[in-house]
């Protein structure tokens, strides 16, 4: 089966430090590769989003993810967290052999503590 | 230039009742999408529109969802009736829609249901 996982529901990290968001997929074939946040009473924002080339892909507000093909994973990085930071972070799957169908993991809240 | 408008924000309805969600793409967007977000999960995909035509509603609850684009452009989703379980936050999101391509959905505010 094409799913998505995000191992972690929460992730905590002080301001100033570098922070790591997981997801893994599982795909036969392709996948393009989507990270979107999600603030209070608001839709989903794009981030940033792997379809091919360089391994690092980097996005808004100063975040940037990395694809390893060999561990199928997509984790979401920053070098140095800001307490705005704090909001609900969802990755996605793209295959384009499935109707252009995304797939979204279940989420992890990211909390940046002053 | 505007994103995605979805109305209204909020509705709480009795059990049963009908309600209808509003949703606006993005100028010049031929694909928009319907998910349904549950609290604490991702959105997971109701109907995707090509223009007017739905292409993927394998996921719809076809005996009380029911939605339409009939031009193309804005669109429409409607519960009747409404049960408890359907309270959730409804998502459009509407992406340029070209053949073979990434490209990026882009996601309005939502509608939060409550059913009571």
């Amino acid at each position: 089966a094409q799913s998505v996982a995000q191992p972690e529901d929460q992730v905590n990290v002080a301001e100033g430090n570098p922070l790591t968001v997981k997801c893994t997929y599982s795909v036969s074939g392709n996948p393009y590769l989507f990270w979107y946040v999600q603030y209070p009473n608001r839709g989903l924002q794009f981030l940033l989003k792997y379809i091919t080339g360089d391994n690092l892909v980097k996005g808004s507000y100063g975040f940037e993810a990395e694809f390893n093909k060999s561990q199928t994973s997509f984790h979401l990085k920053k070098p140095s967290a800001l307490v705005s930071d704090s909001a609900l972070y969802f990755c996605a799957v793209r295959f384009l052999y499935n109707f252009n169908k995304f797939y979204f993991g279940s989420g992890t809240k990211l909390n940046v503590k002053p | 230039e505007a994103g995605v408008v979805q109305s209204p924000r909020y509705k709480i309805i009795e059990k049963k009742q009908p309600v209808a969600f509003w949703c606006n793409p993005i100028s010049g967007h031929n694909t928009l999408y319907w998910y349904l977000q549950n609290l604490g999960q991702g959105p997971e995909l109701l109907i995707r529109y090509e223009n007017e035509e739905a292409v993927d509603d394998s996921q719809l609850p076809k005996d009380r969802f029911s939605a339409e684009r009939l031009k193309g452009v804005d669109s429409t989703l409607k519960i009747q009736p409404a049960e408890l379980g359907d309270s959730a936050v409804y998502l459009c999101a509407s992406s340029l829609g070209l053949a073979g391509t990434t490209d990026t959905q882009y996601f309005g505010p939502g509608t939060r249901l409550t059913v009571l």
